[in-house]
C-alpha cells in the first residue's frame, strides 16, 4: 500500500517557539493533504485541507495564522505550529489522498510544549 | 467536524469474547473505513467497506453497512488482549474528499 511519511515522531518546545511538521508521500503523488489533530482520548478532529500549489482550506475554529500549512510540492506538505503554548500540546497526524482518492495516514507526531 | 458518532465510548470485556462496535453517521458515503489506534500511536487501518455493499470480513474482523440507518458496526471475534486499543470509524462523504472520524470506542480486553 501507499506509505506516507512523517516527521518527526515526537517533539518537545519551549513555550513561544515555532515547530514544523513534515508530512510525505513517499511511493505516490497526493495532490491533496489533510491534517488532524487528537488530544488526548478523543478523536481525530480535521484541521485542514492542503492543497499542492494553494492556499490550505482550514476548519471552522482553526487559526490560519497560527497553524501555517505548505503544500509546494505533490509530495510534501509541512505544518507549521506558530508561538506554540502549552495548549498546542497534541498529537498531529496528517493523510494524504491519492489518485483513486483514499486516504494514507502519517505515523503521526506528538507535540509537547512546556 | 466530526461527523460520526460510536457506540459504546468504552468497552471491557473477557479474552476470547467477541467485541461489537458501532458507528452512525450523517451524510451520504462514499465509502466507511475502520482503523485501530493504540494508545498514542498511529492508525492503523482495519478494513474498507464500499457504499455499496453490505458486509465485509478479514481474518476476527466483520463488518457492516446499512446505508439506509447510516451506520456501520465492527465485529472482532475471539478477543484477545492484544486487541485492546481505541476504534474509530472515518466516512468519506459522496462527492467529497474528507475523511471525518467518529468519535471512537475504547477497548479494553482482559487476559
Amino acid at each position: 500500500g501507499a506509505v506516507v511519511s512523517q516527521h518527526p515522531s515526537w517533539v518537545i518546545c519551549k513555550s513561544g517557539t515555532s515547530v514544523k511538521i513534515e508530512c510525505r508521500s513517499l511511493d505516490f503523488q497526493a495532490t491533496t493533504m489533510f491534517w488532524y489533530r487528537q488530544f488526548p482520548k478523543q478523536s481525530l478532529m480535521l484541521m485542514a485541507t492542503s492543497n499542492e500549489g494553494s492556499k490550505a482550506t482550514y476548519e471552522q475554529g482553526v487559526e490560519k495564522d497560527k497553524f501555517l500549512i505548505n503544500h509546494a510540492s505533490l509530495t510534501l506538505s509541512t505544518l507549521t505550529v506558530t508561538s506554540a503554548h502549552p495548549e498546542d500540546s497534541s498529537f498531529y497526524i496528517c493523510s494524504a489522498r491519492d489518485r483513486q482518492y483514499e486516504a494514507f495516514f502519517g505515523q503521526g507526531t506528538r507535540l509537547t510544549v512546556v | 467536524s466530526q461527523q460520526g458518532e460510536e457506540d459504546p465510548q468504552a468497552l471491557s470485556i473477557q479474552e476470547g469474547e467477541n467485541a461489537t462496535m458501532n458507528c452512525s453517521y450523517k451524510t451520504s458515503i462514499n465509502n466507511l473505513q475502520w482503523y485501530r489506534q493504540n494508545s498514542g500511536r498511529g492508525l492503523v487501518h482495519l478494513i474498507l467497506i464500499r457504499s455499496n455493499e453490505r458486509e465485509k470480513h478479514s481474518g476476527r474482523l466483520r463488518v457492516t453497512l446499512d446505508t439506509s440507518k447510516k451506520s456501520s458496526s465492527l465485529l472482532i471475534t475471539a478477543s484477545r488482549a492484544a486487541d485492546t486499543a481505541s476504534y474509530f470509524c472515518a466516512t468519506r462523504n459522496t462527492g467529497g474528499f474528507k475523511t471525518i472520524f467518529g468519535a471512537g470506542t475504547r477497548l479494553f480486553v482482559k487476559a
